[in-house]
């Protein structure tokens, strides 16, 4: 089956550690996609990818890094300058622009 | 795992009609619901949320959504929709921190 596949479900890291988060999608998707939730807020765009090798910063690309060089993966890094790194992350993918929009289960990154 | 289920994968609707869409949560723990909402060429944006008290909930561009809690169910309804809706609509449940989408519902506003 198709899908998006993020891993892992959970993630624990130490303050100061960069940290990646993997993305892997099979349904040949050109877009891919980085949001991350807040408690009380909704979702907020990190970075989008429209096409291997190009992305563009979202709402909330600082302290964050991503990589886009084969068309399945799209990483996101969470460095150590992100200010508030423990939050949901959740990776979506879609074919082109009027396409249905796909998204991963999510990682929660908890940082102490 | 909580799983979210929206009925309705395909809507088409002319202008001034009601609008209801449906969506169902599988978990009856605490909960927070959200709408989201992805126009054509456009990222998602936040239509509404509930997080506790009046269970109805009113969004941006005169959309409301009610939380049933006994039916599991929050439904997004507007009572006239506009050409302008057209758009793919997402269900969210957020429950102990980890966000699960419903499989969207696409809505065409015919003017």
């Amino acid at each position: 089956d198709g899908g998006i596949t993020q891993s892992p479900k959970y993630l624990f890291r130490k303050e100061g550690q960069n940290v990646t988060l993997s993305c892997e999608q099979n349904l040949n998707h050109d877009a891919m996609y980085w949001y991350r939730q807040d408690p009380g807020q909704g979702l907020r765009l990190i970075y989008y990818s429209q096409i291997v090798n190009d992305f563009q910063k979202g709402d909330i690309a600082e302290g964050y890094s991503v990589s886009r060089e084969k068309k399945e993966s799209f990483p996101l890094t969470v460095t150590s300058a992100q200010k508030n790194p423990t939050a949901f992350y959740l990776c979506a993918s879609k074919r082109q622009a009027n396409s249905p929009l796909h998204f991963g289960n999510g990682t929660r990154l908890t940082v102490t | 795992a909580q799983s979210v289920s929206q009925h309705n994968h395909h809507v088409i609707l002319s202008e001034a009609a009601s609008l209801e869409l449906g969506c169902n949560y599988s978990y009856g723990g605490t909960v927070n619901l959200f709408w989201y909402v992805q126009y054509p060429g456009q990222h998602l944006q936040l239509l509404l949320k509930y997080f506790s008290g009046d269970p109805l909930v009113k969004g941006i561009k005169g959309f409301e959504a009610e939380f049933i809690k006994s039916k599991f169910s929050f439904n997004l309804r507007k009572p006239s929709v506009q050409w302008s809706d057209t758009a793919e609509y997402f269900c969210a449940v957020n429950e102990a921190n980890m966000l699960t989408f419903g499989g969207g519902t696409r809505l065409m506003v015919k003017p």
